[in-house]
């Protein structure tokens, strides 16, 4: 079974307006998410991550996700897409000695 | 401190050949792991490792070994190079022994082409 999707495997938007990167996930207990990002040729870099403290959490260049039990999803968002947040973005659980990444989801910024 | 570093950045193989790739921190972490990235399939684990001494397979093992003889160096080794190896290699390292709540550090990466 999937244990982590990515609804989008590519999303384009303008510079200056929402993003809304969508992952869900399934577990049988609640796991720590996790929100990655990979510029190109570089290595994966955390966002943000939700460890059960709070169900909406906050990251790095203005970037949050909420944490939706019931809908079992942790989409991520930001309010005005820069240039800069062009990249490849991962949603990830936590598996007993494992990370489970999703497929990943492309993001591209129109100038 | 250099985080995690990873060498070489680049490899070309032959089929059959072996080889290790290298990976250090410098972080005093307990877990250590080694991913692959193949387009349209995110990460997957090949091996991990939860402290010097203790290694255990992941989602993708066959092909690889590890070894963690000391708290920094996490090597991969390629035993007998395939053209399915062909793939990104990413080591990651975290402070505890679980993974709940853990961040991972990311190496910049080895883009492996195995001929």
């Amino acid at each position: 079974a999937q244990s982590v999707t990515q609804l989008d495997s590519h999303v384009s938007v303008s510079e200056g307006t929402p993003v809304l990167l969508r992952c869900n996930y399934s577990s049988s207990y609640s796991p720590s998410l996790f929100w990655y990002v990979q510029h190109p040729n570089k290595g994966l870099q955390l966002l943000l991550k939700y460890t059960s403290a709070a169900t909406l959490v906050k990251g790095i260049n203005g970037f949050e996700a909420e944490f939706k039990k019931s809908e079992t999803s942790f989409h991520l968002t930001k309010p005005s897409a820069h240039m800069s947040d062009a990249a490849e973005y991962f949603c990830a659980r936590t598996g007993a000695n494992n990370l489970f990444f999703g497929t990943g989801t492309r993001l591209t910024v129109i100038p | 401190n250099a985080g995690v570093t990873q060498t070489p950045k680049f490899q070309v193989l032959k089929t059959g050949q072996s080889m290790t790739l290298q990976c250090a921190q410098d972080m005093n972490h307990e877990y250590m792991s080694w991913y692959r990235q193949d387009p349209g399939m995110g990460l997957r684990l090949i091996h991990y490792s939860v402290g010097a001494g203790i290694t255990d397979q992941g989602e993708v093992p066959n092909g690889y070994n590890v070894s963690r003889s000391t708290t920094e160096d996490f090597p991969l080794r390629l035993l007998s190079a395939a053209p399915s190896q062909t793939s990104v290699y990413f080591c990651a390292s975290s402070r505890g022994r679980g993974l709940y709540q853990e961040t991972q550090y990311f190496g910049p990466g080895t883009r492996l082409l195995v001929l």
